[in-house]
């Protein structure tokens, strides 16, 4: 059983649109979270983190979380053409060591 | 900041032979992680090293994967010897190591085993 899950994808969202990407988690003792952006044939490059439960904004992004549901998601507001790529969630433990879901293909389409 | 640097960014050896791969975290940076990326897995870590010494090796696939950091500003990653399913890319990120920090990836080095 994979220890953070992302659909995989694609998700199409029309330029302009709220693009909403989910990860759950298994790990109870997960303490911080964490949202990578990468390009086909780059490396993940972060894009947010969030550590309480809530709500975190910057920009056009905005990660939320909800521990009792071991879910954490990331909306995409006014997508862009220029925001396709792969999503990777991350959760982190106590002990400094993240683990990856299998990431979410965006398509922005114009 | 010049980042995360790895080297080679590309490697393409013949099955059986040894490889080794680089990386120079970012400069105050204590944890050093290597992760393996392929489409089937995903990225899987490999192996963490805070203040140089090895905290997890549980994800190293087998004996013919070693690792070192010698030092805070150099890690190595070697396969001996190399196989065709060792084929993927392999990146190296550092963090400041406090709590659960960002990791920070370098370019990665593509590994294509023939």
């Amino acid at each position: 059983q994979k220890e953070v899950e992302q659909n995989s994808g694609p998700l199409s969202v029309p330029e302009g649109a709220i693009a909403s990407l989910n990860c759950t988690y298994s790990d109870r003792g997960s303490q911080s979270f964490f949202w990578y952006r990468q390009y086909s044939g780059k490396s993940p490059e972060l894009i947010m983190f969030i550590y309480s439960n809530g709500d975190k904004e910057d920009g056009r992004f905005t990660a939320q979380l909800n521990k009792a549901s071991q879910y954490v998601s990331l909306l995409i507001r006014d997508s862009q053409p220029s925001d396709s790529a792969t999503y990777l969630c991350a959760v982190g433990n106590a002990g400094n060591m993240l683990t990856f879901g299998g990431g979410t293909r965006l398509m922005v389409k114009p | 900041d010049a980042g995360v640097i790895q080297s080679p960014r590309h490697e393409v050896t013949e099955m059986g032979q040894e490889v080794t791969l680089r990386c120079k975290p970012i400069s105050g940076h204590n944890s050093l992680f290597w992760y393996r990326q392929t489409m089937m897995r995903g990225l899987e870590l490999l192996i963490y090293f805070n203040n140089n010494v090895p905290i997890d090796d549980s994800g190293m696939p087998e004996d013919r994967f070693s690792a070192k950091m010698p030092n805070a500003s150099f890690s190595t990653l070697k396969i001996q010897p190399s196989e065709p399913r060792d084929s993927a890319v392999y990146f190296c990120a550092s963090s400041l190591g406090q709590g659960a920090s960002p990791l920070h990836f370098g370019n990665g080095t593509r590994l294509t085993v023939t």
